[in-house]
Order: structure tokens, then C-alpha cells, then sequence
């Protein structure tokens, strides 16, 4: 059974970078999708992008200007990067495999934007 | 980019039959969008019900079925139960290997 595991700060500084890992056990990372969804306070879903294992990425357009995502196969982790951090990012972060169907998802982090 | 659109909330009698629906801004939406449900409790990752426009995944109730309705992508769910009170998002695929939320829909069962 494959399972993901959000992990990284909290609370971050605005202005500064939020930065996020997630790690995958119980199959491999390799050749499948692993995407980054983020859930504001008491609104919707919003999907910020995804990467393929080999690196490839695609980005949600309101947020490419700001996001980088890595990929680090041999530690089975995937990373999420978000530069320029307002009080609008604040939210619960997921991430998921996003190769249909889709199946797994981890359990999301709430990161607060707040000096 | 497009925006996705579902009704903010829905009431359902325990036991009765509700159809929750995706609209998308750019026109009909087909299976050319692989429509996704998925189901969102509080404080819980979200829960993938269908996929394809009418997949199942081996854990979604039978009660739940999706399907093209009308130009849009929908969700029914028939007999209802009180565990299926959460909130409901579909989400769309465009050119480009983009996808889009729809902005969900909370369910009531009462």
C-alpha cells in the first residue's frame, strides 16, 4: 500500500520561501505522476502542480511564477517550493499521486504564513 | 484559465437520491475532461470516488455512480446515508495537462 507523508515548517515568514517534502513508501516514485494541492482556510481545493518522476513539471498558471517542484528518486521524495509568500498561501498542503486514478493521497500539513 | 463550477451546497434526505454537477466555463464538458469526484471530510485528505468520468475505486459505495448529464459532468448518489455528509469536488482535465477544482459542494443528509 503506497503512502505519502507531507513533512517541513509550520509557519512561515511572508516574503519567504515555503518549502515542503513529501515522502513516498510502499512502491516507487519512479514513473508515475506526484502532485501538490493546497486547501485554504474554510475554502476549496486548488491543484498547484505536478512532476514527473523523471522531472518533468507543470504548473497551476496563477502560481507558476512562484513554485518550483523537485524530484529526488533515490530518496523517494518529491518537493514543493513556493517563493514570496503572502497570508493568502496559508493553507493545508497535499500531496498526492497524480497518475490516474489518483488513488493516494497523503494526509496534508498546514502551513501558516504569519510573522 | 478555466473556471469550474458546482453547486455550493445540496440537502438530501437520509435514504434519497442527489445529483451533484461540474460545469466547466469553457463549454460542455466531455470524457475528453476525465472528470474526478472526490470526497473531503474535515481535518481528512481527500477521498477519490470516481474517475473517468464513471470509474469507481474499489472502496466507493455503489450508492455512488458518476456520469454526463446535461453538458456537464454528475455525480448521484442513491439511498443516501448519514456518513455521506462531507463536501464534494470534482475536477477537470484541459489542454496543456492542466487540471482545475471545482469550487465543491457541501452536502447535507437530513
Amino acid at each position: 500500500q503506497v503512502q505519502l507523508q507531507e513533512s517541513g515548517p509550520g509557519l512561515v515568514e511572508p516574503s519567504e520561501t515555503l518549502s515542503l517534502t513529501c515522502t513516498v513508501s510502499g512502491g516507487s516514485i519512479s514513473r508515475f505522476y506526484w502532485s501538490w494541492i493546497r486547501q485554504p482556510p474554510g475554502k476549496g481545493l486548488e491543484w498547484i502542480g505536478y512532476i514527473y518522476s523523471t522531472g518533468i513539471t507543470n504548473y497551476n498558471p496563477s502560481l507558476k511564477s512562484r513554485v518550483t517542484m523537485s524530484v529526488d528518486t533515490s530518496r523517494n521524495q518529491f518537493s514543493l517550493h513556493l517563493r514570496s509568500v503572502t497570508a493568502a498561501d496559508t493553507a493545508v498542503y497535499f500531496c498526492a499521486r497524480d497518475s490516474p486514478p489518483r488513488d493516494f493521497w497523503g494526509r496534508g500539513t498546514l502551513v501558516t504564513v504569519s510573522s | 484559465q478555466a473556471v469550474v463550477t458546482q453547486e455550493p451546497s445540496l440537502t438530501v434526505s437520509p435514504g434519497g437520491t442527489v445529483t451533484l454537477t461540474c460545469g466547466s466555463s469553457t463549454g460542455t464538458v466531455t470524457a475528453a475532461h476525465y472528470p474526478y469526484w472526490f470526497q473531503k471530510r474535515p481535518g481528512q485528505a481527500p477521498k477519490t470516488l470516481i474517475y473517468d468520468t464513471n470509474n469507481r475505486q474499489p472502496w466507493t459505495p455503489a450508492r455512488f455512480s458518476g456520469s454526463l448529464l446535461g453538458g456537464k459532468a454528475a455525480l448521484t448518489l442513491s439511498g443516501a446515508q448519514p456518513e455521506d455528509e462531507a463536501e464534494y469536488y470534482c475536477l477537470l482535465s484541459y489542454s496543456g495537462a492542466r487540471v482545475v477544482f471545482g469550487g465543491g459542494t457541501k452536502l447535507t443528509v437530513l
